[in-house]
């Protein structure tokens, strides 16, 4: 167990629709990474938050957006969706170490039917 | 990921090492992980080095690096059927903020 909590673990969503993927990093860290997983595209980064501001962004879609809370848990909104948008997104939390270790919570999978 | 690369599958014994490889991109790279990923699981992180070092051993994990030929690989000892998974590596290129690349991924399957 990472300590990186992530809900809802399934979500099947019609096309055009717009869905809201939770993160909870472990306790202490200030940073939350977004990666998205596809068969086509494989691991992606999406974007990252560090203590509620955006810090880099990745190649994320405009239709994707995300937020850090001052409780430092992370939202990434998804919105006018699209079949291709099916894949399995991640969130990952890390320390503000040099080494910059991250560590992944266990995933949403998101379908789009 | 299409700039780090990997083999696709590896297939041992149960008992034999395993060695999987990595190319990776960028050679100011400071630091070099090895990501595992079980059916229907998150991605563990398993182990890193950092670019001044040839060599970092963990119990059965020992991962070496070649800087001049921009080369990864992590050698498990002891393979054992648990050990069958989806191995990631992954670099922080220079200039590209904290994210993770990573490859496309290498499935290990160990046979008993």
């Amino acid at each position: 167990d990472s300590g990186v909590t992530q809900t809802p673990k399934h979500l099947i969503t019609a096309t055009g629709q717009r869905v809201t993927l939770r993160c909870s990093p472990r306790s202490g860290d200030l940073s939350v990474y977004w990666y998205q997983q596809s068969l086509d595209q494989g691991l992606q980064f999406l974007i990252q938050y560090y203590n509620g501001e955006e810090r880099a962004k990745g190649n994320i879609l405009e239709r994707f957006s995300a937020q850090q809370f001052p409780d430092l848990h992370s939202e990434l909104n998804l919105s006018s969706l699209e079949l291709g948008d099916s894949a399995l997104y991640f969130c990952a939390s890390s320390a503000s170490g040099i080494s910059n270790e991250q560590f992944f919570g266990p995933g949403t999978r998101l379908t789009v039917l | 990921g299409e700039d780090v690369e990997q083999s696709l599958f590896l297939s041992v014994r149960e008992g034999d090492s395993s060695v999987i490889n990595c190319t990776y991109t960028d050679s100011s790279s400071t630091y070099l992980y090895w990501y595992k990923q079980e059916p229907g699981a998150g991605l563990q992180l398993l182990t890193y080095i950092f670019s001044n070092m040839d060599m970092k051993q963990d119990q059965r994990l020992t991962v070496l690096l070649n800087k001049k030929d921009k080369h990864l690989s992590l050698r498990i000892a002891d393979t054992q059927t648990g050990d069958s998974a989806i191995y990631f590596c992954a670099e922080i290129p220079n200039n590209a903020g904290n994210m993770l690349t990573f490859g496309g991924g290498t499935r290990l399957m160990v046979k008993p």
